[in-house]
C-alpha cells in the first residue's frame, strides 16, 4: 500500500525566503515521487519527480526536492520565494512498475508575504 | 501539442439528475486517468485507462459512476442520479506509461444542489 504525508496544510514565507513543504511517503515498493503545483480553478501541473536517477532532483520555477530513502521523504525547496509562487502543492507517489495508480497528499498551500 | 482538455468546465445540477463530463487526452497518450478533489484535499484516483480497456477502479467509483473511453481517445465520466456529496472538481489525466508523468487538464468543477 502506498500513501502520502504532507506536514502543514498552510505555509506561509516572506518573499525571498526559503520555501520548504514537507513530504512523507509510504511505499511497500520502490517508488517513483512526484511535486505538483495547482493555481486556483487550474489543473495540476508538473514541478518534478523523481524516477531513481540522482537523488536530488531539480524542476520549473527553482524548485528542487531530494529523495531520502532512510526518512522516506521528499520535501520541496526553493532557496527564495517569489509573490508568484503562491499556490498550493501536492506530493504523489506512484508504484516504480506500472504508474498505474497515484496516491496525492492532500496538499499544502503557500503563501508568499510581501 | 494542446494539452488536456476537459468540457464543460463548470456544471451545476439537481440533485437526481445525470451528468456527462468528456475529456480529451493528449493526443500521441494512450493512458488516460480520472480523479476527483474535494475542497481542502489531493486528488483521489477514480479509473484509468489503457488505450480503450478499463483496467483499474477505486472503491470510491461506486456503481452510479461509469467511465468509457470507446476509441481510445477520449474519455467521458458520467453520473447516474447525482448526489450532493458529488459535488467536487473531477480532473482528467493523460500520460505516456513509460514516463510516469501526467498532464492534468483543467477540471470540470461539478455542484449538486
Amino acid at each position: 500500500a502506498q500513501s502520502v504525508t504532507q506536514l502543514g496544510s498552510h505555509v506561509s514565507v516572506s518573499e525571498g525566503a526559503l520555501v520548504l513543504l514537507r513530504c512523507n511517503y509510504s511505499s511497500s515498493v520502490p517508488p517513483y515521487l512526484f511535486w505538483y503545483v495547482q493555481y486556483p480553478n487550474q489543473g495540476l501541473q508538473l514541478l518534478l519527480k523523481y524516477t531513481s536517477a540522482a537523488t536530488l532532483v531539480k524542476g520549473i520555477n527553482g524548485f528542487e526536492a531530494e529523495f531520502k530513502k532512510s526518512e522516506t521523504s521528499f520535501h520541496l525547496t526553493k532557496p527564495s520565494a517569489h509573490m508568484s509562487d503562491a499556490a498550493e502543492y501536492f506530493c504523489a507517489v506512484s508504484e516504480r512498475i506500472n504508474f498505474n495508480k497515484f496516491y496525492f497528499g492532500s496538499g499544502t498551500k503557500l503563501n508568499v508575504k510581501p | 501539442d494542446t494539452g488536456v482538455s476537459q468540457d464543460p468546465r463548470h456544471k451545476i445540477t439537481k440533485r437526481g439528475q445525470n451528468v456527462t463530463f468528456r475529456c480529451d487526452p493528449i493526443s500521441e497518450h494512450n493512458r488516460l486517468y480520472w480523479y476527483r478533489q474535494t475542497l481542502g484535499q489531493g486528488p483521489e484516483f477514480l479509473t484509468y485507462f489503457q488505450n480503450e480497456a478499463q483496467l483499474e477502479k477505486s472503491r470510491l467509483l461506486s456503481d452510479r459512476f461509469s467511465a468509457e473511453r470507446p476509441k481510445g481517445s477520449f474519455s467521458t465520466l458520467e453520473i447516474q442520479r447525482t448526489e450532493q456529496g458529488d459535488s467536487a472538481m473531477y480532473l482528467c489525466a493523460s500520460s505516456i506509461p513509460e514516463t510516469g508523468t501526467q498532464y492534468f487538464g483543467p477540471g470540470t468543477r461539478l455542484l449538486v444542489l
